[in-house]
C-alpha cells in the first residue's frame, strides 16, 4: 500500500531563514510526487512536481529514492510563504489518484 | 468556467438527512476526483471518474456515499442518512487526463452534521 508521511504538523521559522518541509513515502512502483499548497482562504493548488525539476516561488524538491523522501526546500523564507503544504504521491495504476500526507503548516515570522 | 466550481460552499445537515454536493469541473477535463478532508488532516481519496465512467470508488467509506457523473461533466456526491463522522470538507478536483498534470481543485464544500 502506498503511504505519504509528513512528520511535522507545524514548522515555524523567521523571515530569511532556510526552510525544509519533510516528506517520506512508501510505494512499490516508480513514484510520481507533488507538493500542493493552500494559502489562507484559498483553494489547494499545485506548487511543483518532481518530474519537472522546477523551482517555483524559490521552492525546490528533490526525489531521493534511496531515502524514499521528497523534501521541500527554500533557502530564504518569506512571510508570504506561510501556508499549509501537502506532499502527494500519484498512483499510476489507479487513474492518477493522489495519496496525500497529513500536511505541514509553515509559519514565517517577521 | 475558468476553474473547478463546487456548491454549496457550506452545508449544515441534521443527522439522518440526505445531502447532495455538486462539482462543475474545468470544461474538457476528462478526470474528476472526490476527496474528503477531515479537520487537521490531508485530503483522502473517495472516488474517481474518467468521463462518465466511475473507475474507482474504493475510497467511499460506506454504502451511504454515492457519486455520479452521468454526462461526463458535472458530478454529484450524495450522502444518505448523514452521520456526525461525515462532517468534513469535500473537495472536487479535475485533470485533463492521465499523466503528470496534477489536479485543479475546487474550493470545497464544508459539511457539518449536527
Amino acid at each position: 500500500a502506498q503511504r505519504v508521511t509528513q512528520p511535522e504538523k507545524l514548522l515555524s521559522v523567521f523571515k530569511g531563514a532556510p526552510v525544509e518541509l519533510k516528506c517520506n513515502y512508501s510505494y512499490s512502483g516508480s513514484p510520481e510526487l507533488f507538493w500542493y499548497v493552500q494559502y489562507s482562504r484559498q483553494r489547494l493548488q499545485l506548487l511543483l512536481r518532481h518530474i519537472s525539476r522546477e523551482s517555483i516561488k524559490g521552492f525546490t524538491a528533490d526525489l531521493n529514492k534511496g531515502e524514499t523522501s521528497f523534501h521541500l526546500k527554500k533557502p530564504f523564507a518569506q512571510e508570504e510563504d506561510s501556508a499549509m503544504y501537502y506532499c502527494a504521491l500519484q498512483n499510476n495504476n489507479a487513474g492518477n489518484m493522489l495519496t496525500f500526507g497529513g500536511g505541514t503548516r509553515l509559519m514565517v515570522k517577521p | 468556467g475558468a476553474g473547478v466550481s463546487q456548491s454549496p460552499r457550506y452545508k449544515v445537515a441534521k443527522r439522518g438527512q440526505d445531502v447532495a454536493l455538486r462539482c462543475d469541473p474545468i470544461s474538457g477535463h476528462v478526470s474528476l476526483f472526490w476527496y474528503q478532508q477531515a479537520l487537521g488532516q490531508g485530503p483522502e481519496f473517495l472516488t474517481y471518474f474518467q468521463n462518465e465512467a466511475q473507475l474507482d470508488k474504493s475510497g467511499l467509506p460506506s454504502d451511504r456515499f454515492f457519486a455520479e457523473r452521468p454526462e461526463g461533466s458535472v458530478s454529484t456526491l450524495k450522502i444518505q442518512r448523514t452521520q456526525q463522522e461525515d462532517s468534513a470538507v469535500y473537495l472536487c478536483a479535475s485533470s485533463p487526463g492521465q499523466g503528470h498534470y496534477g489536479y485543479t481543485f475546487g474550493s470545497g464544500t464544508r459539511l457539518t452534521v449536527v
